[in-house]
């Protein structure tokens, strides 16, 4: 079946430090993948996504391409801030008859001054 | 603002209570979805509905119900609670999905058996 896979926490950075997070998937067909953040205290919110091979998703200075060939899907930004310490879920929606959204386990990130 | 609203942030349940948890979206979303969330394991969905009064079972949906009486409101139900249902627990809405959109989710209800 479907599943994703990403690299386990903690992930721990001095504040502008460069980050990536590693996510790779296994599908049939070609899902939409996704990086949700969760910040302490609160629920997912999308912080971006990419719909199809080659497309590269980006929001408040994080970026992800999705590689078809290495079925991969990795979070990266290049100067973090102490305001990005958040747990990083990877996603996928496996676009069949519903939207179902299928998770990693998370990846904590913490950010120090 | 979109909002998916879920009824409550903290609960306190005895084992062997029957529990509602509510999920509220004002999104006139098809899609809703309850998924629990552990240390270790991410979210893993339990129930998922397309649709009024359908449902279908997600990866752990033992011990667990669901009930979606209207567009905007899915419930979840543990019929007997035990202690190995302690979790946080979150409910998402998307659209349909040839829509190709994100879901939206609540702030999730910690809940705790005792």
């Amino acid at each position: 079946g479907n599943s994703v896979t990403q690299m386990e926490g903690p992930v721990t950075l001095s504040e502008e430090a460069f980050l990536t997070i590693n996510c790779t998937y296994t599908a049939t067909g070609y899902p939409s993948l996704f990086w949700y953040v969760q910040y302490p205290g609160e629920g997912l919110q999308l912080l971006l996504k990419a719909t199809k091979a080659d497309d590269k998703g980006s929001n408040k200075g994080f970026e992800a391409t999705y590689r078809k060939e290495t079925t991969s899907f990795h979070l990266e930004k290049g100067s973090v801030q102490v305001s990005d310490s958040a747990v990083y879920f990877c996603a996928l929606s496996d676009r069949g008859n519903t939207d179902k959204l299928i998770f990693g386990t998370g990846t904590r990130l913490q950010v120090f001054p | 603002d979109v909002k998916v609203t879920q009824s409550s942030r903290y609960l306190v349940k005895r084992t062997g209570e029957k529990v509602f948890l509510e999920c509220v979206q004002d999104m006139d979303h098809e899609n809703m979805f309850w998924y629990r969330q552990d240390p270790g394991l991410g979210l893993r969905l339990i129930y998922f509905s397309y649709d009024v009064k359908m449902k279908e079972k997600g990866d752990i949906p033992e011990g667990y119900s669901v009930s979606r009486e209207k567009k905007e409101r899915f419930s979840l139900i543990l019929e007997s609670a035990s202690t190995n249902q302690t979790s946080m627990y979150l409910c998402a809405s998307s659209r349909d999905s040839r829509m190709n959109t994100e879901a939206f989710f609540g702030q999730g209800t910690r809940l705790t058996v005792v």
